[in-house]
């Protein structure tokens, strides 16, 4: 198995562009996960997938996010208009309903000037 | 509210030695708790978990133990290697009608020395 797959690796925009980052989970997962990694807040849930349904969205920050998962095995999180407190590292992450454990793809390095 | 902390963000431990790392929670709700190892530029990789009707568990260097009166968990690792050093996360679960969503601490630093 692939993993989790994200892409882009890294993105650099400028402030006020559309941003969307891509994730396709592990096959075979039915929850999917976003997560923002920051020096100041650590690693922060910002929205969840249970069989593509979202399910708690409590840590979107702002309207300016907003995440589809149109199938089982993919998922978009777009931010528009981007800001420079935007910059992170997104990671995308998909699990089996139990236990817990969760498969975290290698991360989108977002850095917004 | 920070429902999972871990309040040491670094560790350093020579080769050889034991290394603990801790991790405490106030929901009484958790009922599954797990480490992630983080590595720079990777996604975090699982670890070992234990579930809230166990007080151990073992997976061959990785020990996790779990006191809950406490709601206090560590992660013991014997012997420390260098490919040890990563960020460790705890990570809390509760269980709930529409799947489980993970609560992580802000994380470890631990630097195993040569």
């Amino acid at each position: 198995d692939a993993g989790v797959i994200q892409s882009p690796r890294h993105e650099v925009t400028e402030m006020g562009q559309e941003v969307t980052l891509r994730c396709k989970p592990i096959s075979g997962h039915n929850s999917l996960f976003w997560y923002r990694q920051t020096m100041m807040r650590g690693l922060e849930l910002l929205i969840y997938f249970n069989n593509n349904v979202p399910i708690d969205d409590s840590g979107m920050p702002e309207d300016r996010f907003s995440a589809k998962m149109p199938n089982a095995s993919f998922s978009t999180l777009k931010i528009q208009p981007s800001e420079p407190r935007d910059s992170a590292v997104y990671f995308c992450a998909s699990g089996k309903r139990n236990p817990g454990e969760q498969y975290f793809g290698p991360g989108t390095r977002l850095t917004v000037t | 509210d920070q429902q999972v902390k871990q309040n040491s963000p670094s560790l350093s431990v020579q080769e050889g030695r034991i290394s603990i790392l801790n991790c405490d929670y106030t929901n009484s709700m958790f009922d599954y708790f797990l480490w992630y190892k983080k590595y720079p530029a990777e996604g975090p990789t699982f670890l070992i978990s234990i579930s809230s009707i166990k007080d151990k568990n073992e997976d061959g260097r990785f020990t996790v133990f779990l006191n809950k009166s406490a709601k206090h968990l560590s992660l013991h690792i014997v012997p420390s290697q260098p490919g040890d050093s990563a960020v460790y996360f705890c990570a809390a679960s509760r269980e709930g009608a529409s799947g489980s969503r993970l609560t992580f601490g802000e994380g470890t630093q631990l630097t195993v020395n040569p």
